[in-house]
């Protein structure tokens, strides 16, 4: 079964600077996509970024980039410039390609942002 | 484009009494996702449906839970007899298509309280 790690619980960065939140995972599977999503305090989940793992280009969106290392079956994310409105919880999560094309979360980090 | 709504927001039950949540998914979006996510943990999907079809059930406690999706549209959540572990946030998700590679949009989430 695919399991997804988030080795920290809580992050925290000063305004402005540069963040950046580990996923690993365990996989036999070649193919599936990778994603992290935001929940902020009132708790409904937003889609940060996602990437597709026959892809070896990282996917970025604005400030948000990933790290993905398939070999390494790593998948960070890096927040540039953070702002207050960064502060949330960030999940990773994998979806896979077999049937029924399940999500799997990980346990979250939260990210604390710092004036 | 509307979103994923959910009702109610929040309830508050004893335990042995019964429960039922309701959603909405995206127009269109053939995949429902319900997910159980106690605090400090990230989501649990308990079922996930494809139109009306069930694709997975395999973590829903079929002892005391039960969903469906009539039509293939909304979607019901039921706990009969709620028992104190069940206190969580429930979150209902959908998406295109179970193929699509698209993410999952979420709902706000119904907090459950069992006391």
């Amino acid at each position: 079964a695919q399991t997804v790690t988030q080795s920290q619980p809580e992050m925290s960065v000063q305004e402005a600077e540069t963040v950046t939140l580990s996923c690993t995972y365990d996989t036999s599977e070649s193919d599936y996509y990778l994603f992290w999503y935001k929940q902020p305090p009132s708790r409904q989940m937003i889609l940060v970024i996602r990437q597709e793992a026959y892809k070896q280009q990282n996917a970025t969106e604005n400030r948000f980039s990933v790290n993905f290392q398939k070999a390494a079956k790593s998948f960070s994310l890096k927040i540039s410039d953070s702002q207050l409105g960064d502060a949330a919880m960030y999940f990773c999560a994998y979806r896979t390609l077999n049937t029924g094309n399940q999500f799997y979360f990980g346990t979250g980090t939260s990210l604390t942002v710092i004036p | 484009e509307a979103g994923v709504a959910q009702s109610p927001r929040y309830k508050i039950i004893e335990k042995r009494q019964s429960v039922a949540f309701w959603c909405n998914p995206i127009s269109g979006h053939a995949t429902l996702y319900w997910y159980q996510q106690i605090l400090g943990q990230g989501p649990k999907l308990l079922i996930q449906f494809q139109n009306n079809g069930v694709v997975d059930d395999s973590q829903l406690p079929k002892d005391r839970f039960s969903a469906e999706r009539l039509k293939g549209v909304d979607s019901t959540l039921k706990i009969q007899p709620a028992k104190l572990e069940d206190s969580a946030v429930y979150l209902c998700a959908s998406s295109q298509r179970l193929d699509s590679v698209g993410e999952q949009y979420f709902g706000p989430g119904t907090r459950l309280t069992v006391t």
